[in-house]
């Protein structure tokens, strides 16, 4: 099955730094690659996601970065604000399998003043 | 659109009883849902993947005959934790994917917090 890798464990930056959380998958097949943000208690929240068709997407200040060749996947958080501390999971899953979603081991953002 | 509900949120529960969590997409139909657990500081894992009107498929390692799912429509699942012991005390959320304009995403449930005495 699909096995996700995530780094770092923990992160923590300084108010208006960039941020940036690395993951890896193992299946090939693997096409649609979501970032879910979760607080303390919380479920998850979708906070980005890309395809395989796609090299890269941006929102505000977040962007995501695909590279289907060395399977690996990006996020980026410029200008990061105290309310971005989080924990942050990527996912992976291959659509039209039921969409089945193997999650990374987590990052704990904290973003300090 | 697409939220799901999952209750209750908090549960206490003495040893050995059993505890039914639901969740239910509440403005969509859902195809599939599936059913994570996630212990303190860790990461979401599977549990199963239930489809309305057959029997849920289990990732391996997980009692299908303590952890039970039934998925009787296309709105709501649930699952019953059986003879409940200290070690089932953990988050347990629900998601799910749309019948129509399904583009992969799924849609989390609150969540449920389970403490077993």
């Amino acid at each position: 099955g699909e096995n996700v890798e995530q780094h770092p464990s923990t992160l923590s930056v300084q108010e208006g730094d960039s941020a940036v959380i690395k993951c890896t998958y193992s299946d090939s097949a693997s096409n649609y690659f979501p970032w879910y943000k979760q607080e303390l208690g919380k479920r998850p929240q979708l906070i980005i996601d890309i395809r395989s068709n796609v090299g890269e997407k941006k929102d505000q200040r977040i962007a995501v970065t695909l590279n289907k060749t060395a399977k690996h996947f990006s996020l980026h958080i410029t200008e990061t604000q105290p309310e971005d501390s989080a924990v942050y999971f990527c996912a992976a899953s291959i659509t039209g399998t039921a969409s089945k979603l193997t999650f990374g081991t987590g990052t704990r953002l904290q973003v300090t003043l | 659109g697409a939220v799901v509900s999952q209750h209750p949120s908090r549960v206490i529960c003495k040893s050995g009883t059993s505890v039914k969590i639901e969740c239910r997409s509440l403005d969509f139909q859902a195809t599939t849902m599936f059913w994570y657990r996630q212990f303190p500081k860790q990461s979401l894992m599977l549990m199963a993947t239930s489809n309305e009107g057959s029997k849920a498929t289990y990732e391996q390692g997980v009692e299908k005959d303590k952890f039970l799912i039934n998925h009787a429509s296309l709105t709501l699942s649930t699952l019953t934790v059986t003879s409940a012991h200290p070690e089932d005390s953990s988050f347990y959320i629900c998601s799910a994917s749309r019948l129509a304009g399904y583009t992969g995403e799924l849609f989390f449930g609150e969540g449920s917090r389970l403490t077993v005495l």
